[in-house]
């Protein structure tokens, strides 16, 4: 079957550091995102991995590991804005076309 | 702005009523995907198209419906409304890449 496992929900602090994680079982993998999606408005694309390692964009960073079925997103100098759900989803391939496997998201909220 | 539009940006309607979704995609994307969102839940996958033809089905009622015409906007008809039906619909598109970039998205609120 396929499943993403995300935690619910996450608390910090103003101009710490968070780190959300994801885990993934899935029949093939071809690509992992992180989207942010604020409250009643349309995710929003943040990263996309393939390969295993880091890759840094300004505040956030995303992390894979394919072997252990694992990503996180790490986010840096928390902003209040930051306070938002973030959406991991794993690109499959099935039928001849790719897909996306959404995970619940994590509402990340963000405290003075 | 991702470059996806969506109309109406909010729609209130009765039960048992039927209501159109309408999308355009960003510009020379090929692929259309429509979502439901009920409220404070996860994105469920409703249905893909891909340069006018049915690509992928998801978790999409037998009273919906969608298409994709050939100058790629796409459309989403609901039917027979229930009161369960109130979410956020968006769409989404993609080009080779397969990013997906969403639409502001219609909110839809079944009375």
């Amino acid at each position: 079957g396929q499943n993403i496992d995300q935690p619910t929900e996450m608390t910090a602090t103003e101009g710490a550091i968070v780190q959300i994680n994801c885990t993934y079982q899935t029949s093939g993998f071809n690509g992992l995102f992180w989207y942010q999606q604020h409250a009643g408005e349309a995710p929003t694309f943040l990263s996309y991995n393939v390969l295993d390692g880091l890759e840094e964009k300004g505040r956030f960073s995303s992390f894979l590991s394919r072997s252990k079925g694992y990503s996180y997103l790490l986010l840096k100098e928390l902003q209040m804005k930051d306070s938002a759900s973030y959406l991991c989803a794993v690109k499959t391939h099935r039928d001849s076309n790719y897909q996306l496997i959404w995970g619940a998201g994590t509402k990340l909220i963000i405290k003075p | 702005d991702s470059g996806v539009t969506q109309t109406p940006k909010h729609l209130i309607t009765a039960t048992g009523q039927r209501v159109t979704l309408r999308c355009s995609p960003r510009s020379g994307d090929l692929s259309v995907y429509w979502y439901q969102q009920s409220l404070d839940q996860g994105l469920q996958f409703l249905i893909q198209y891909y340069n006018g033809e049915e690509r992928a089905k998801g978790n999409i009622l037998e009273r919906f419906s969608a298409q994709q015409f050939p100058d790629l906007h796409s459309e989403l008809n609901l039917s027979s409304l229930e009161l369960g039906d109130s979410a956020l619909y968006f769409c989404a598109s993609s080009g080779t890449a397969d990013t997906q970039y969403f639409g502001p998205g219609t909110r839809l609120t079944v009375l």
